[in-house]
């Protein structure tokens, strides 16, 4: 049974840093794109990027490129999703998403983690 | 990018009747790249469509998916109490992948 199992929620200040985690289990994790949604409080969905742990391949959404890193370990079959310098508008959940191929549909959805950034 | 634009904004409907949600891109999608979710209060999303008209697995088949092109539309045929819901499209075949703003679902 394929699972992604995400980081617990984080409550962090403005200027703070942080990573957060999603561990993919039951399917291959190397050969399988593994992506991240933001989902602001109240607010919609936006795809945010997407990576490639065989060889690390990561693209960006335009509105979240230099905004935040993804990247992977292999070796643990996990994701990451980090911010160096987090802000106020950071505030939401978080999902991580595993798509069957790059030009693919979200068909496993990790449970989410909510990120809270105030003073 | 591609802007998906779903209406109505809110759907108010009874257990038992027919739904229709739409969602319209700002320009072709290509293969039909086009996803149906469901999200439920404090849950994360399911997918229900995919390939504009493919049901995901364990979706009941009062669900479907329909359209190509530009416009796209998700039918709920007999509404259940557990399908009043958010629901959200989203284009798959062209970078960045977006969403629609959202349908909400809400028992009449």
């Amino acid at each position: 049974e394929v699972q992604l199992v995400q980081s617990g929620a984080e409550v962090k200040k403005p200027g703070e840093s942080l990573k957060i985690s999603c561990k993919g289990s039951g399917y291959s994790f190397t050969t399988h794109w593994i992506g991240w949604v933001r989902q602001m409080p109240g607010k919609g969905l936006e795809w945010m990027g997407i990576i490639y742990p065989g060889d690390s391949d990561t693209r960006y959404s335009p509105s979240f490129q230099g905004q935040v890193t993804i990247s992977a370990d292999k070796s643990i079959s996990t994701a990451y999703l980090q911010w160096s310098s987090l802000k106020a508008s950071d505030t939401a959940m978080y999902y991580c998403v595993r798509p069957p191929t790059f030009y693919g549909w979200f068909d496993y959805w990790g449970q989410g983690t909510l990120v809270t950034v105030s003073s | 990018e591609i802007v998906l634009t779903q209406s109505p904004g809110t759907l108010s409907l009874s257990p038992g009747e027919r739904a229709t949600l739409s969602c319209r891109a700002s320009q072709s999608v290509s293969s039909s790249y086009l996803a149906w979710y469901q999200q439920k209060p404090g849950q994360a999303p399911r997918l229900l469509i995919y390939g504009a008209s493919s049901r995901a697995t364990g979706i009941p088949d009062r669900f479907s998916g329909s359209g190509s092109g530009t416009d796209f539309t998700l039918t709920i045929s007999r509404l259940e109490p557990e399908d009043f819901a958010l629901y959200y499209c989203q284009q798959y075949g062209t970078s960045p992948r977006t969403f629609g703003q959202g349908t909400k679902l809400e028992i009449k």
